[in-house]
């Protein structure tokens, strides 16, 4: 199975800073029909996930600007900047290249 | 707009089998795939199996000899069994639409308890 490290576990941002976690895979995610099945979600206190980056660098459908997504092969980024109350949750990583599906385990991100 | 809704007991009591319907609107079974994520309270996700458009299935191995996945078209339903329930299955099981999970059900939460 993929392995999805993901780090920080847990981290503090003062609203308007900047931040971001990384999330590293046990084996490349490159598809062999080229694509990157890497994607990001936000699960806010008592809901469910929610898609902020799909394909490692594309934001799902009103996800604001502040969100971006980076990497290749391995190696993946998100950067959440200009920190807002409502982006207060955990944060996921997740590949789709690869059965059995796997998540990261989560960095949990508060407000300061 | 594409809507997923778990449902089934809240509580199963050990040795006995979990049954969990996902019913879907907005979009058809068999277009997209449908797939289970579990979430122990205060823990991750853990990625269950997936129905796919087609009728195919596929399980993550861990759960694989006791899970199934199943549907009805005609209900726009997906349904889970699982069996030989512990109390580490305790949790909110999720159904949510392939191609990203996008989509989400709100989740239903099974306490395995005697």
């Amino acid at each position: 199975d993929v392995v999805m490290t993901q780090t920080p576990v847990s981290l503090s941002v003062s609203l308007g800073g900047q931040t971001s976690i990384s999330c590293r895979s046990s084996q490349s995610l490159v598809h062999s029909d080229g694509n990157t099945y890497l994607y990001w979600y936000l699960q806010k206190p008592g809901q469910s996930p929610q898609l902020l980056i799909y394909k490692v660098s594309n934001r799902f459908s009103g996800v604001p600007d502040r969100f971006s997504g980076s990497g290749s092969g391995t190696d993946f980024t998100l950067k959440i900047s200009r920190v807002e109350p409502e982006d207060l949750g955990v944060y996921y990583c997740y590949q789709g290249t690869h059965y059995p599906l796997t998540f990261g385990s989560g960095t949990k991100l508060e407000i300061k | 707009q594409v809507q997923l809704k778990e449902s089934g007991p809240g509580l199963v009591q050990p040795s006995q089998t979990l049954s969990l319907t996902c019913t879907v609107s907005g979009f058809s079974l068999t277009s997209y795939n449908v797939h289970w994520v579990r979430q122990p309270p205060g823990k991750g996700l853990e990625w269950m199996g997936r129905m796919r458009y087609n009728g195919d299935t596929s399980y993550n191995s861990a759960l694989k000899s006791r899970l199934s996945i199943s549907r009805d078209t005609s209900k726009n339903q997906v349904f889970l069994k699982m069996n030989s329930l512990q109390t580490d299955d305790t949790g909110t099981y999720y159904c949510t639409r392939g191609g990203g999970f996008a989509y989400w059900g709100q989740g239903t939460l099974v306490t395995v308890s005697s």
